[in-house]
């Protein structure tokens, strides 16, 4: 079993719809990251989150992280087709190493 | 900084044979995480070094994988006697302390 579970695992939508990628743990994680991945390229760091409750916004896309820090997630507004790719969620549990979920692969279609 | 660096990109080679793949992590960058991905599926994580001590090793790992990082820097990781199984992406990333993890465009191995 993997200590970070991603849903859904694949996401298929209309460009201009909204979407929510959910990452959650029965650990609690010093910090927790999400990362955008496409064929062939290594993952991009797209926001870390330290704070229980904490909100970031990156234009089009929020990301929340739990006020337990067990869980996350990551809600894009009005998908476009350049969102479409292989959405991660790695995390830093205790100072440990950094765990990956499965990934959640979205394809947003025009 | 150009971040991180992994050679080579791309890799072919025949069963049984070894290979090594080279990581320069970000130069003030104190941890440097290996992993495995096979396609459509998270990273899976193989080893790690903070500095030049390698703190853990995956149980999946066998004793066919070895990674090194001398002096801390840069690392290697090295497969013997490659298997079709072992044909994946793999992945270097580096932090500072827990922080924030970077990665490099990874190596594709293909063991034909």
């Amino acid at each position: 079993t993997q200590l970070l579970e991603q849903s859904p695992q694949f996401l298929s939508i209309q460009e201009g719809e909204n979407l929510t990628v959910y990452c959650n743990s029965s650990s609690v994680f010093s910090s927790l990251q999400w990362y955008r991945q496409e064929p062939g390229e290594g993952p991009v760091l797209l926001v870390t989150v330290v704070t229980g409750g904490e909100v970031k916004k990156l234009k089009r896309l929020t990301f929340q992280f739990g006020d337990a820090r067990k869980d996350s997630s990551l809600h894009i507004t009005a998908a476009q087709p350049g969102d479409t790719g292989l959405y991660l969620c790695a995390g830093v549990a205790a100072g440990n190493k950094l765990t990956f979920g499965g990934g959640t692969r979205v394809l947003v279609k025009p | 900084d150009t971040g991180v660096s992994q050679n080579p990109r791309h890799k072919i080679t025949k069963r049984g044979q070894n290979v090594t793949f080279r990581c320069d992590p970000i130069s003030e960058h104190n941890r440097l995480y290996w992993y495995r991905q096979t396609l459509g599926q998270g990273p899976e994580f193989l080893t790690y070094f903070q500095n030049e001590a390698q703190l853990e090793k995956s149980r999946l790992l066998s004793d066919r994988f070895s990674a090194e990082r001398p002096k801390g820097s840069f690392s290697t990781l090295e497969i013997q006697r490659t298997e079709q199984g072992d044909s994946a992406m793999y992945l270097c990333a580096s932090s500072q302390g827990w922080h924030e993890a970077f990665f490099g465009q990874g190596t594709r191995l293909t063991v034909v």
